[in-house]
């Protein structure tokens, strides 16, 4: 079945720092591609998606790349800040099955200290 | 409405007793999703409802866990019996329809407490 594999954190970094956090996938059919977050006190809200292979998503500086040939999806930013500090989720959808649910990977948590 | 809106926020009970958690999606958005966030467990897909059928259950824990969707507006789920393992946030979203092509949107979550 369907499945999404994320790095364990926690990741703690400091401020300006490179963050990179990886994310594979196992899906039959054509998946559609997120970054969720979750920041402390809130609910889960879009980060970035990506629909076909190659397609890069961005937003609020994080960037991650939709790559078919080794089925990752992994999240960068080239400069971290403290309100960068959240719960990170990568999730997959497939267009075959359309309906079913997104499934998340189980999350990873970046701290980022000034 | 605006957004996703679950109720309770937060419910403490004590094992052994049944528990509805409510949730208002955004209104026109005809998929509504179930998940359950534990700690060191990720989001845990529970059910997800196309309008006011639920195609796909598969994710429901146990019978003790059931839901329902009337109107193809506002979803309960129910847990009976709760037990102690039941204790999470309960976390509901909608998107305007299957997820294979729309982004979900998430409620603030139900963190349920099972004493």
């Amino acid at each position: 079945g369907n499945s999404v594999t994320q790095m364990e954190g926690p990741v703690t970094l400091s401020e300006e720092a490179f963050l990179t956090i990886n994310c594979t996938y196992t899906a039959t059919g054509y998946p559609s591609l997120f970054w969720y977050v979750q920041y402390p006190g809130e609910g889960l809200q879009l980060l970035l998606k990506a629909t076909k292979a190659d397609d890069k998503g961005s937003n609020k500086g994080f960037e991650a790349t939709y790559r078919k040939e080794t089925t990752s999806f992994h999240l960068e930013k080239g400069s971290v800040q403290v309100s960068d500090s959240a719960v990170y989720f990568c999730a997959l959808s497939d267009l075959t099955q359309a309906g079913t649910a997104l499934i998340f990977g189980k999350g990873t948590t970046l701290s980022v200290s000034s | 409405g605006a957004g996703v809106s679950q109720s309770p926020s937060n419910k403490v009970t004590e094992k052994g007793k049944d528990v509805e958690l409510r949730c208002d999606p955004i209104s026109g958005h005809t998929a509504l999703y179930w998940y359950r966030q534990s700690l060191g467990q990720g989001l845990e897909f529970l059910i997800y409802f196309q309008g006011n059928s639920a195609p796909d259950k598969s994710g429901l824990p146990s019978d003790r866990f059931s839901a329902e969707r009337t109107g193809g507006s506002v979803s309960t789920l129910t847990i009976q019996r709760t037990q102690q393992e039941d204790s999470a946030v309960y976390l509901c979203a909608s998107s305007l329809q299957g997820a294979g092509a729309n982004v979900l949107t998430f409620g603030a979550g139900s963190r349920l407490t099972v004493l």
